[in-house]
C-alpha cells in the first residue's frame, strides 16, 4: 500500500532530551516535508527536501534538523526539545515537486514536551 | 512570511445547502495553490492542485476556481453532505515552501 509512515505516533519527553521522529514512504517521492499543527494557526512548513542530500529551511525551522540521506526517509531531529515544540507534527510527501503533485500525509506525530 | 487567509473560519449548514469558502493569497510570484480535506482524528488529503489562472477543477460535489491575478480560489461543496464536515484548508506554493491558511471548519448537520 502506497504510504507515509510515521513514528512514534505520540510521544511525551522531557526539556533537553534528544529525541527523532521518522518518516519514510514507498512512492519513490522527490520532495518531502515536515510541517507542525498548532490550535488556530494554519499547518507551518518546518524543512523541506527537494530530493536525496538536499535539504531547506521552512517557516520555523529553529530547534529542529532534518536530513535526506535516502530517498524514502526524512526524519526530523529535535536536539535539545523545549516546551513550545509540543505540537502535531506531519510529514508529507509528493512526486516531484508540488508544483503540479499533490502530497501525502503521515498520520501525524503528537508531540508534548514537558 | 507570505499571508494566507480563508474565510469563513467556519461554517454551519444543513444537509442539502451548497456553500461555498474563500482562500486569498498574494498575487505576486505564483505556482501552485493546493486544496485538502483534513477530517477530524486524520491526516489532510489532497482535493485538487491548481496551477493556472482561471483553472477550474472537479471532483464530485466539489468543485474549485482560481484566480492568480486577483489572488483568490473559491472551493464550492454542492448539496453538503455530514461526511463533507471536515476543515478545507488551502496552501500557497512559491519557491518551494508552502504556506497554508488557518482552514475553513465545515459542520453539515443532518
Amino acid at each position: 500500500e502506497a504510504q507515509v509512515t510515521q513514528n512514534p505516533r505520540y510521544l511525551i519527553t522531557v526539556t533537553g532530551k534528544k529525541l527523532t521522529v521518522t518518516c519514510s514512504q514507498n512512492m519513490n517521492h522527490e520532495y518531502m516535508s515536515w510541517y507542525r499543527q498548532d490550535p488556530g494557526l494554519g499547518l507551518r512548513q518546518i524543512y523541506y527536501s527537494m530530493n536525496v542530500e538536499v535539504t531547506d529551511k521552512g517557516d520555523v525551522p529553529e530547534g529542529y534538523k532534518v536530513s535526506r540521506k535516502e530517498k524514502r526517509n526524512f526524519p526530523l531531529i529535535l536536539e535539545s526539545p523545549s516546551p513550545n515544540q509540543t505540537s502535531l507534527y506531519f510529514c508529507a510527501s509528493s512526486l516531484g515537486g508540488p508544483f503540479y503533485n499533490e502530497q501525502f500525509f503521515g498520520p501525524g506525530t503528537r508531540l508534548t514536551v514537558l | 512570511i507570505l499571508n494566507v487567509e480563508q474565510s469563513p473560519q467556519s461554517l454551519h449548514v444543513q444537509e442539502g445547502d451548497s456553500t461555498n469558502f474563500t482562500c486569498s493569497f498574494p498575487s505576486s510570484n505564483f505556482y501552485a495553490l493546493h486544496w485538502y480535506r483534513w477530517e477530524t482524528a486524520k491526516s489532510p488529503e489532497a482535493l485538487f492542485v491548481m496551477t493556472l489562472n482561471g483553472d477550474e477543477k472537479k471532483k464530485g460535489r466539489i468543485s474549485a476556481t482560481l484566480n492568480t491575478k486577483e489572488g483568490y480560489s473559491y472551493l464550492y461543496i454542492k448539496g453538503s453532505q455530514p461526511e463533507d464536515s471536515a476543515t478545507y484548508l488551502c496552501a500557497f506554493y512559491n519557491f518551494n515552501k508552502f504556506y497554508f491558511g488557518s482552514g475553513t471548519k465545515l459542520n453539515v448537520k443532518p
